[in-house]
């Protein structure tokens, strides 16, 4: 069983604020990290993907990065809105296993 | 296209009574998961099916626990005898292969009375 570690476990943050999280996992047959975004009563979103070691995704105000060899990876939120709070969890796959194992999630609330 | 559809939304149920739950998959999508969020707690792996394998059940907390799926499409988790530690949010997502993202269902709050 992997041991996907995320940071911080809750975050606050006013509107306008840059901010990022942290997710640890096994560097040992690493495959593949996820990370999704939650928002209450709606369904977990894919973000990113990443399956190579310096790989840097960006989608709008959000980008990612992996780091396979020490085991981390990184998603910044440039400029946080309000919309932009909801539970961030990544989650890891390591080769043959194909099963993602989940974080705990970081929750982000931006406040007005 | 539709996505991943779940159902009962909510289900209240008497300890000791059965529960199904049932998740439609995404169509064409050859892997399906399920996975558990007890309050307080992250995701948890329960049971994984890829095309006409075998399941992996490793994730499945007791023998109470059972899943299967027809036809490659449509997957039914069973719980017998619900206990309160079972009141969780009871999630399934589907894919095409490992390394690509999955797709959610919204989820089957399962609440033990």
């Amino acid at each position: 069983i992997l041991n996907v570690e995320q940071s911080p476990q809750s975050l606050h943050v006013q509107e306008g604020d840059s901010t990022n999280f942290t997710c640890s996992f096994p560097s040992s047959n690493f495959y593949a990290l996820h990370w999704y975004r939650w928002e209450t009563a709606k369904s977990p979103e894919a973000l990113f993907v990443m399956t190579l070691n310096g790989d840097e995704k960006k989608k709008g105000r959000i980008s990612a990065t992996l780091n396979t060899k020490e085991g981390y990876s990184y998603l910044y939120i440039k400029g946080s809105q309000p919309e932009d709070s909801a539970t961030y969890l990544c989650a890891s796959e390591s080769g043959g296993s194909y099963i993602p194992t989940f974080g705990r999630g970081t929750s982000l609330i931006v406040h007005p | 296209g539709a996505g991943v559809s779940q159902s009962p939304s909510n289900k209240v149920t008497e300890k000791g009574k059965d529960v199904e739950l049932r998740c439609d998959p995404i169509s064409g999508h050859t892997a399906l998961y399920w996975y558990r969020q007890s309050l307080g707690q992250g995701l948890e792996f329960l049971i994984y099916f890829q095309g006409n394998s075998a399941p992996d059940k490793s994730g499945l907390p007791s023998d109470r626990f059972s899943a299967e799926r027809t036809g490659g499409s449509v997957s039914t988790l069973t719980i017998q005898r619900t206990q309160q530690e079972d009141s969780a949010v009871y999630l399934c997502a589907s894919r095409n292969r490992g390394n690509t993202e999955a797709f959610f269902g919204q989820g089957t709050r399962l609440t033990v009375v």
